[in-house]
């Protein structure tokens, strides 16, 4: 099946501070989600984004199809930032997402 | 409904004893999912719905976990004989079809066994 990779595994930012998360995956990629899983656990949908760049407020994120790879921008973090953002990839015949290990981030007020 | 919903928010069962997990997905959409996540750990697949049909049962981990769904909407986990190894946050998704289209979770069922 497909390989998702994220990096980093960790990463803890002074508030204020920009990021960028990586995620590498294996194969053509007919969706690809962005998810940030807050401390009660919730999974919220940040970005549908199989290719092309989209922005949503002081997020943003491309994904290069072509080269197998997703990017995720933080700006000016926030504490309420803090958590684990998976990347989840449709990719090949499957029908469910496969999602990498996650990037565990730390906002530092 | 306006989201996915799962119910219970959190169970705690004894070691031995069967449990059923809900999930109530988003009104329209076709394809439901199970994913388990451990404590820490990633999302690990379980099961995935076309309408009714279970087309993908690959991923649950032992022959004490079912699942079925029923007029194409809501869904139940069954876990036969609960051991330890079951605790975990059970995750359920929904999405218009299967493949391409945006997936949604649900707030998931915590389950403990002791």
């Amino acid at each position: 099946g497909i390989q998702v990779e994220q990096s980093p595994p960790d990463l803890i930012l002074q508030e204020g501070a920009n990021s960028t998360l990586r995620c590498n995956f294996s194969d053509s990629v007919n969706n690809l989600q962005w998810f940030h899983q807050n401390p009660w656990g919730q999974l919220i949908n940040l970005f549908y984004i199989p290719s092309g760049t989209k922005q949503n407020g002081r997020l943003s994120a491309t994904t290069v199809a072509t080269e197998r790879y997703s990017l995720l921008y933080i700006s000016s973090s926030q504490t309420t930032d803090s958590g684990v953002y998976f990347c989840a990839i449709l990719g090949g015949s499957a029908r469910q997402l496969t999602f990498g290990s996650g990037t565990q981030l730390t906002v530092l007020p | 409904g306006a989201g996915v919903s799962q119910s219970p928010s959190n169970k705690v069962t004894e070691k031995g004893k069967d449990v059923e997990l809900r999930c109530d997905p988003i009104s329209g959409h076709t394809a439901l999912y199970w994913y388990r996540q451990s404590l820490g750990q990633g999302l690990e697949f379980l099961i995935y719905f076309q309408g009714n049909s279970a087309p993908d049962k690959s991923g649950l981990p032992s022959d004490r976990f079912s699942a079925e769904r029923t007029g194409g909407s809501v869904s139940t986990l069954t876990i036969q004989r609960t051991q330890q190894e079951d605790s975990a946050v059970y995750l359920c998704a929904s999405s218009l079809t299967p493949g391409g289209t945006e997936a949604f979770f649900g707030q998931g069922t915590r389950l403990t066994v002791v």
